[in-house]
């Protein structure tokens, strides 16, 4: 399983940040396989984001979730992650995961991509 | 939102000896039902992602070294190294799955002393 970040590394306030996750080693069209985005800002401790499963069902982090949206390709092996109005705060280091196939609603992520650092600033 | 502490924010420990870090989570993440607790424990050396070590408390993740032990139950959890090797230089997060969001501790960064 392998999972790849893409997107802009530099990004405006209040702009719309759009960022792929390119995937291989399994399918979103897999009962129970869901792919999560997580972040975290340089120096400091990981926050998860949002996730969506293999029947489209999505979940958010309530204290972002008016600002995100997640979707998939399926057919493409991609999830999409967007982030209206960002901010300078929102400067962090990007990874999506694969959630481990525990079948429960826990969310635990056992394969991370690289990450991909995006800075907000004007 | 369940919020996990850990401590001690950094240490220093010789090569070949114990490093130890704790994790108390604001509220119980043992599952009843199954009994199982809902605590993970990651590492992340600089420039990489974080790495599963540890899963539902004890239970190490495929091709995790021995030396790496995980116990606790309830609120209170403990990443144990036996023994340290240089290649564990590292920052080590615990994180709850127990509730959504799940929360990750502020993280542990441990050196060679």
């Amino acid at each position: 399983i392998t999972l790849k970040e893409s997107g802009p590394t530099l990004v405006t306030p209040t702009q719309t940040l759009t960022l792929t996750c390119s995937f291989s080693g399994f399918s979103l069209s897999t009962t129970a396989v869901a792919v999560g985005w997580l972040r975290q800002p340089p120096g400091k401790t990981l926050e998860w984001l949002a996730l969506i499963y293999w029947d489209d069902d999505k979940r958010y982090n309530p204290s972002l979730e008016r600002r995100l949206t997640i979707a998939k390709d399926t057919y493409r092996d991609q999830v999409v992650l967007t982030m209206t109005n960002v901010d300078p705060v929102d400067t962090a280091t990007y990874y999506c995961a694969h959630k481990q196939d525990n079948s429960d609603w826990s969310l635990l992520f056992d394969y991370w991509g690289q990450g991909t650092l995006v800075t907000v600033s004007p | 939102d369940i919020v996990v502490t850990q401590s001690p924010d950094s240490l220093a420990v010789s090569l070949g000896e114990r490093a130890t870090i704790n994790c108390k989570s604001s509220q119980s993440i043992l599952y009843n039902s199954n009994n199982k607790n809902y605590l993970a424990w990651f590492q992340q050396k600089p420039g990489q992602p974080p790495r599963l070590l540890i899963y539902l408390a004890s239970i190490r993740e495929s091709g995790v070294p021995d030396r790496f032990r995980g116990s606790g139950s309830g609120t209170d959890f403990t990443l144990t190294i036996s023994s340290l090797q240089a290649e564990d230089v590292a920052v080590y997060y615990c994180q709850q799955y127990y509730a959504t969001p799940p929360e990750f501790g502020q993280g542990t960064k441990v050196e060679i002393k």
